[in-house]
């Protein structure tokens, strides 16, 4: 049974980069597409990106200039860099698989909450 | 982007009631349009795919249906765990969107 095991700093300041990594476990790792979704305390989802076992990622418009998604094949691995975040970058980050581009999502992560705070 | 509006915001209902959630989208999806389960402190969980496929393990009091713009969650008899917030996804588009979400709560 697949499960995605993430981690990161929970707390940054105002213009600081948001990192998170998250293992896949018990799964292949290729032919999925590997994203990072969000929610902010008490609101809904919002989709960041993702990417596939090739590197070939896709962003979310409003988020694109300043989120990079990469992979580490060999650890079976996917991070997120969100730069110089704000208070409105606070939220529960989780990493999700998906089936293909732009997919429904089954396996889910955990979640990670990461507030943003001066 | 395509945007998807989910009504009601909230909806207050008792055990065994019937109910239903609406999701409408910006523009047609044709079905590619999922369903999540959410509790407090957890992760969505997914129950339905392409419109109307019921994910294995869900109970099948949940149903889907609609295509085009606009999209139903049904639950036939509401049990005691399923006072939980709903979301809708698209994913017609590969910029994913969800609605704003409906939570169900105890009439």
């Amino acid at each position: 049974q697949v499960q995605l095991q993430q981690w990161g700093a929970g707390l940054l300041k105002p213009s600081e980069t948001l990192s998170l990594t998250c293992t896949v476990y018990g799964g292949s790792f290729s032919g999925y597409y590997w994203t990072w979704i969000r929610q902010p305390p008490g609101k809904g989802l919002e989709w960041i990106g993702e990417i596939n076992h090739s590197g070939s990622t896709n962003y979310n418009p409003s988020l694109k200039s300043r989120v990079t998604i990469s992979l580490d094949t060999s650890k079976k691995q996917f991070s997120l860099k969100l730069s110089s975040v704000t208070a409105a970058d606070t939220a529960v980050y989780y990493c999700v698989r998906g089936y293909g581009s732009g997919s429904y999502y089954h396996v889910w992560g955990l979640g990670t909450l990461v507030t943003v705070s001066s | 982007d395509i945007q998807m509006t989910q009504s009601p915001s909230t909806l207050s209902a008792s055990v065994g009631d019937r109910v239903t959630i609406t999701c409408r989208a910006s523009q047609s999806i044709s079905s590619w349009l999922a369903w999540y389960q959410q509790k407090p402190g957890k992760a969505p969980k997914l129950l339905i795919q392409k419109a109307s496929s019921l994910e294995s393990g869900v109970p099948s009091r949940f149903s889907g249906s609609g295509s085009g713009t606009e999209f139903t969650l049904t639950i036939s008899s509401l049990q005691p765990d399923d006072f939980a917030s709903y979301y809708c996804q698209q994913y017609k588009s590969y910029s994913i969107t969800f609605g704003g979400g409906t939570k169900v709560e105890i009439k």
